[in-house]
């Protein structure tokens, strides 16, 4: 248990609609990044949120937005889905203070696009 | 973009034998991670290296970092119906304030017993 949690689960959308996940970080970390991890693949870093700011960016279009609150909890943001965008979402968390920064993940998001 | 290439793609092998794994890159990383993920689950961090031709235990895993900065492999021994899972390398890519972690696609253990 990493106490990384995500919400919810497993989510089935339609093409064109928004979709919202949400991730609560470990306790004492200031971190949160989102990944895609489409099936058979390695995760694809999306981005980080460091104290509530987009802090690094992959490459994934401007549809992908992100938010973290003061609790440093976070949230991913998919607006206009494709079919493309069905895969397992994962979150991170991590305390970035200099030096080593070790991620911890939570169990994921399985998203479905139909 | 920076492309971590992990090999075997899969292994099916015997309870009780060894397995080894590898990662290489084309550039330098300072950082190799191995996560290991199991079926409905996040990745799980099993090994962190950060020297040059660390090696590093963790139980029945060992894994060492390449002189070069560009390879890494894992080894397990004695593997267990436990170790069935997904092993990715991973290494941090510095950006301008923090990191994002770059994946291999994968090596999918399966063992029979």
């Amino acid at each position: 248990e990493t106490g990384v949690t995500q919400s919810p689960t497993h989510l089935i959308k339609t093409r064109g609609q928004q979709v919202t996940l949400r991730c609560s970080s470990q306790s004492g970390h200031n971190t949160v990044s989102w990944y895609q991890q489409a099936l058979g693949q390695g995760p694809q870093f999306i981005f980080q949120y460091y104290r509530e700011e987009e802090n690094g960016r992959g490459n994934f279009p401007p549809r992908f937005s992100g938010l973290q609150f003061p609790n440093y909890s976070s949230e991913l943001n998919v607006n206009a889905l494709e079919l493309d965008d069905s895969a397992l979402y994962l979150c991170a968390s991590s305390l970035l203070a200099g030096g080593e920064e070790t991620q911890y993940f939570g169990p994921g998001t399985r998203l479905l696009v139909l | 973009g920076q492309q971590l290439n992990q090999s075997p793609q899969s292994m099916f092998i015997q309870e009780g034998e060894d397995v080894s794994m590898n990662c290489t890159s084309s550039s330098i990383f300072n950082t190799w991670l191995w996560y290991k993920q199991d079926p409905g689950e996040g990745p799980v961090l099993l090994i962190a290296l950060y020297k040059a031709g660390e090696l590093t235990s963790n139980g029945r895993l060992t894994a060492q970092f390449g002189i070069t900065r560009k390879d890494s492999f894992l080894n397990i021994s004695a593997s267990i119906p436990s170790d069935v899972g997904i092993y990715f390398c991973a290494g941090p890519k510095l950006g301008e304030y923090g990191n994002k972690l770059v994946f291999g696609a994968g090596t999918i253990l399966r063992v029979k017993s």
